[in-house]
């Protein structure tokens, strides 16, 4: 079963906005990461944050991390078209010898 | 970045044929991979883990006899899909961890898409 929940399923906005969206997961965790895919294509690695941090930046990307509340959250920051994609994050539980546990993804499109 | 292949890049195939999908770690070695299925609008499931050397480990649920997995060397890892059905048809992916330096993050190959008519 999957770890993790994230919300919204989708969201639409428009270039230059914001977009954030949030994680939830059940178990303690090493470390959580989040995904981009594009449409039909494989994933690729966007950031990892480790259970002992709390908030990590990456170019326009910023992610937090709260173990109390078992959450995470992805903000990406002045989105542009390309940013158009399912995002996931994945939670490498202490329990499951390092196996990816994946979230439903989030459906994000940029409007131009 | 590391890079992860796969191939091919999607198939099709009759009802009761078996299909195999190649899954490989260009720049580093790979001791364990792991091969995900994900239907379409949602997210990747995760059905075995693909250990070189010795026998892959299968999650609940994942037929191991419909769904073989050989690790012959620490940078190819194969899923056969035997007696395929429509039912199987799905994108699969595959994920290599490189131990080497940041053990933590698996890099996915760009998936095989299968369909069986």
């Amino acid at each position: 079963s999957q770890q993790g929940e994230e919300d919204p399923q989708a969201l639409s906005i428009q270039e230059g906005e914001n977009a954030t969206m949030n994680c939830s997961y059940k178990t303690s965790i090493n470390n959580l990461q989040w995904y981009r895919q594009n449409s039909g294509r494989g994933l690729v690695h966007l950031i990892l944050i480790r259970s002992n941090e709390r908030e990590k930046h990456s170019g326009r990307l910023r992610v937090t991390l709260d173990t109390s509340k078992k959450s995470s959250s992805l903000l990406i920051t002045a989105s542009r078209a390309a940013d158009t994609a399912s995002y996931f994050c994945a939670t490498d539980p202490e329990a499951a010898g390092n196996k990816l546990t994946f979230g439903g993804g989030t459906r994000v499109l940029v409007k131009p | 970045g590391a890079v992860v292949s796969q191939h091919p890049s999607w198939v099709i195939c009759k009802s009761g044929t078996s299909v195999k999908i190649e899954c490989r770690s260009l720049d580093f070695q790979a001791t364990t991979m792991f091969w995900y299925r994900q239907f379409p609008k949602q997210s990747l499931m995760l059905m075995a883990t693909s250990n070189e050397g010795s026998k892959a480990t299968y999650e609940q649920g994942v037929e191991k006899d419909k769904f073989l997995i050989n690790h012959a060397s620490l940078t190819l890892s194969t899923l056969t899909v035997t007696s395929a059905h429509p039912e199987d048809s799905s994108f699969y992916i595959c994920s290599a961890r490189d131990t080497s330096g940041g053990w933590e993050t698996q890099y996915f190959g760009p998936g095989t898409r299968l369909l069986v008519l």
